[in-house]
């Protein structure tokens, strides 16, 4: 059974810059997975950041951005701020309707 | 104003069903293919079903597949999911989601905008 990855958690410093990444247990991932990108904060829906690997939903600040690095697909912060502590979940379309999310990264600002 | 509601969450025995609608207003409802997606407490995000744009055709997990059924009616701007045969590792956060990809178009697959989801507790 296939499985997403993505790392527990990530650190980063203020103004710093970070890359979490998305995986594929067996395999690559390609645009044709439609990477997608979600923000999410305790006791609140999720939040669309990216999707189409590297297309910003509305609203969404500049300093996240999509992409695909080597096998995997990729969310990069530049210039993180304290509100940018949260939990980040990717999705991976697999076909046939059928969507998998990768069991999320904390990500600390500190 | 754009919007996705959920309801119908509650607390359920084991073995038994619930049925969660969520109301769609402030677009072309029946232009837009929807999904279903859930949170057990504490865990991460599962993607549980999709139906097209015309209820064509659904889609799920396996962890669900046989015993919930994703339906709409255009007419009443509304999504459900027909969830039977309840297990305690159902219990979760239901969300409601649009997709991007529907009647117009389909060049991507995304959880474009959410609902604020409902809580389903599956116990004796």
């Amino acid at each position: 059974q296939t499985v997403v990855t993505q790392e527990a958690s990530f650190s980063v410093s203020p103004g710093g810059t970070v890359t979490l990444t998305c995986g594929l247990s067996s395999g690559s991932v390609s645009t044709t997975n439609y990477p997608s990108w979600y923000q999410q904060t305790p006791g609140q829906a999720p939040r669309t950041l990216i999707y189409n690997t590297n297309t910003r939903s509305s609203g969404v600040p500049d300093r996240f951005s999509g992409s695909i690095f080597g096998n995997k697909a990729a969310l990069t912060i530049t210039g993180a701020q304290a509100e940018d502590e949260s939990h980040y979940y990717c999705v991976l379309y697999m076909g046939s309707g059928v969507s998998l999310f990768g069991g999320g990264t904390k990500l600390t600002v500190l | 104003q754009v919007q996705l509601v959920e309801s119908g969450g509650g607390v359920v025995q084991p073995g038994g069903s619930l049925r969660l609608p969520c109301a769609a207003s402030g677009f072309i409802f029946s232009n837009y293919d929807m999904q279903w997606v859930r949170q057990a407490p504490g865990k991460g995000l599962e993607w549980v079903a999709l139906i097209r744009y015309d209820g064509s055709n659904g889609y799920y997990a396996d962890s669900v597949k046989g015993r919930f059924t994703i339906s709409r009616d255009n007419s009443k701007n509304t999504l459900y999911l027909q969830m039977n045969s309840l297990r305690p590792e159902d219990t979760a956060v239901y969300y409601c989601a649009r997709d991007l990809c529907g009647r117009t178009s389909c060049y991507t697959r995304v959880f474009d905008m959410w609902g604020q989801g409902t809580m389903v507790t599956v116990s004796s």
